[in-house]
C-alpha cells in the first residue's frame, strides 16, 4: 500500500461539469496539501490543512474547493473550470510541514 | 519574500559525464532543504533533506551539498535512467504546518 494515494489518475471534464479529486494518506501525518503543477512553472501551493486548520493561497479561484474530513483524507471539488485549469494536481502529506510525500497526481484536462 | 531558483533549466549529458545542478534560495530562516526527483506524469519522489551548511548526503550516483545560500546536486557518471526533473524545495523557519517552497526544477536528459 503506497503512502499517498490519489484518484482518479486521469480526468477529462467539460467546463460545466462538477467533479472531485480524492487523496488518502496512510503515513499518520498531520498536514495535507494540494499543489497544481503546470508546464514550465514551479509547483503552486493551493491549499494546506494542518492540525485541522486550513491555510490557502488567496490567488486560487473559488471554482476550486477543498475538503478535509479527517487527517487521512483530502478532497478537491471542482466546478465550472476553465481550460487554463488543465494541469497535474498533486496531493502531499507531511509531519509538521517537513519532508513531503506526494501522490502520483491527477492529470486534469478541461475541454 | 522566500524564493527558490534552480539552474540550469535543462541539462543534457552523455552517459558518464558528471555535472552539478544548482539551487539557490532566499529564506528568512532555513528549517530544511529538500531534493526531489520527478518522472514525467508522476508525483515527486523524495531524495534528500539537508538541514545545515556543510552537510552532505549521498545516494548511489547523487550527492547533495548545502551552503548558507545554495545547494548543489552532484551527479557522478550518470546513466540514462537518471533522466528526470530534479526539484529543490525549502522549508522556512517561521511556523510548523507551512508548506515547502519549490523551484521550477532542472530537467536532466542523459543519453547513451
Amino acid at each position: 500500500e503506497t503512502g499517498v494515494t490519489q484518484t482518479p489518475r486521469h480526468l477529462v471534464m467539460g467546463m460545466t461539469n462538477k467533479k472531485s479529486l480524492k487523496c488518502e494518506q496512510h503515513l499518520g501525518h498531520n498536514a495535507m496539501y494540494w499543489y497544481k503543477q503546470s508546464a514550465k512553472k514551479p509547483l503552486e501551493l493551493m491549499f494546506v490543512y494542518s492540525l485541522e486548520e486550513r491555510v490557502e493561497n488567496n490567488s486560487v479561484p473559488s471554482r476550486f474547493s477543498p475538503e478535509c474530513p479527517n487527517s487521512s483524507h483530502l478532497f478537491l471539488h471542482l466546478h465550472t473550470l476553465q481550460p487554463e485549469d488543465s494541469a497535474l494536481y498533486l496531493c502531499a502529506s507531511s509531519q509538521d510541514g517537513g519532508k513531503a510525500f506526494f501522490g502520483q497526481g491527477t492529470r486534469l484536462t478541461v475541454v | 519574500e522566500d524564493q527558490v531558483t534552480q539552474s540550469p533549466e535543462a541539462l543534457r549529458l552523455q552517459e558518464g559525464e558528471s555535472s552539478s545542478l544548482n539551487c539557490s534560495y532566499t529564506v528568512s530562516g532555513l528549517r530544511g532543504l529538500f531534493w526531489y526527483r520527478q518522472d514525467p506524469g508522476k508525483g515527486p519522489e523524495f531524495l534528500f533533506t539537508l538541514y545545515s551548511a556543510g552537510e552532505e548526503k549521498e545516494k548511489e550516483r547523487l550527492k547533495a551539498t548545502l551552503t548558507k545560500k545554495e545547494s548543489f546536486l552532484h551527479i557522478t557518471a550518470p546513466k540514462p535512467e537518471d533522466s528526470a526533473t530534479y526539484l529543490c524545495a525549502v522549508q522556512p523557519f517561521n511556523q510548523a504546518g507551512t508548506a515547502l517552497i519549490f523551484g521550477k526544477g532542472t530537467t536532466l536528459s542523459v543519453s547513451s
